[in-house]
């Protein structure tokens, strides 16, 4: 069965830095890979997506991140990170459901990744 | 205004007293799913949807169960609910799963 990983629960950084969070996936074919964002009482915001091609991938807010296959992992990139970055980010996997088919609609998501901004 | 609409918002029940938690999109979306979040398991995909009869299980289905019998509604069904379902729950729509998808405002569960 498929599975995501986050293995930081709470990161801190100050803004301006640069950020990494981590995102390691288990899927025996190739996935479809998400990260989404999540403010407080909010629903989640796709920030970006893979799903062939070039292994890096560009999305919204600046962020970016890099699908390697060997090392099973999409981490999310922001080179400088602003205060309004705060909230609680997920890695998802997108695969194929128990009923067969070649559809992916099944969505599976990492325990998630609170990033505190300190000023 | 394009919305993914969940009523109700809050309710507190007591176990067994079966319950529907109801999903309605205006945006025409084949895809809708439902998750429950729960502090430090992140989001759980319950069931999914890719279009009108088609329905699939996600990571946790037992106890609940979902209909599509028309495209804008998804309802989410608990037969008979215990206190390990007491959550947070969304309701998501998207016009595909690689698509963003538009969640809903949530719907928190309290079973007693």
């Amino acid at each position: 069965a498929q599975s995501v990983t986050q293995p930081d629960i709470h990161i801190t950084v100050s803004e301006g830095a640069s950020l990494e969070l981590r995102c390691n996936y288990s899927y025996g074919a190739t996935p479809y890979l998400f990260w989404y964002v999540q403010s407080p009482g909010q629903g989640l915001q796709l920030l970006l997506k893979y799903f062939s091609g070039d292994t890096l991938v560009q999305g919204i807010k600046g962020f970016e991140a890099e699908f390697k296959r060997s090392q099973s992992s999409f981490n999310l990139r922001k080179p400088s990170v602003h205060w309004s970055d705060a909230a609680e980010y997920f890695c998802a996997v997108a695969t194929r459901g128990l009923a067969g088919g070649t559809s992916y609609g099944k969505l599976t998501f990492g325990q998630g990744t609170i990033l505190t901004v300190h000023p | 205004e394009a919305q993914v609409t969940q009523n109700p918002r809050y309710l507190i029940t007591v176990t067994g007293k079966k319950l529907t938690v109801t999903c309605s999109q205006n945006m025409n979306h084949e895809y809708m799913s439902w998750y429950r979040q729960d502090p430090g398991l992140g989001l759980r995909q319950i069931y999914y949807s890719m279009n009108v009869e088609v329905t699939d299980k996600g990571d946790v289905p037992e106890g609940y169960k979902v209909s599509r019998k028309e495209k804008r509604n998804f309802p989410l069904i608990l037969e008979s609910p215990s206190p390990n379902q007491t959550s947070l729950y969304f309701c998501a729509s998207s016009l595909s799963v690689n698509r963003p998808q538009h969640f809903g405002d949530g719907t928190r569960l309290s079973i007693l």
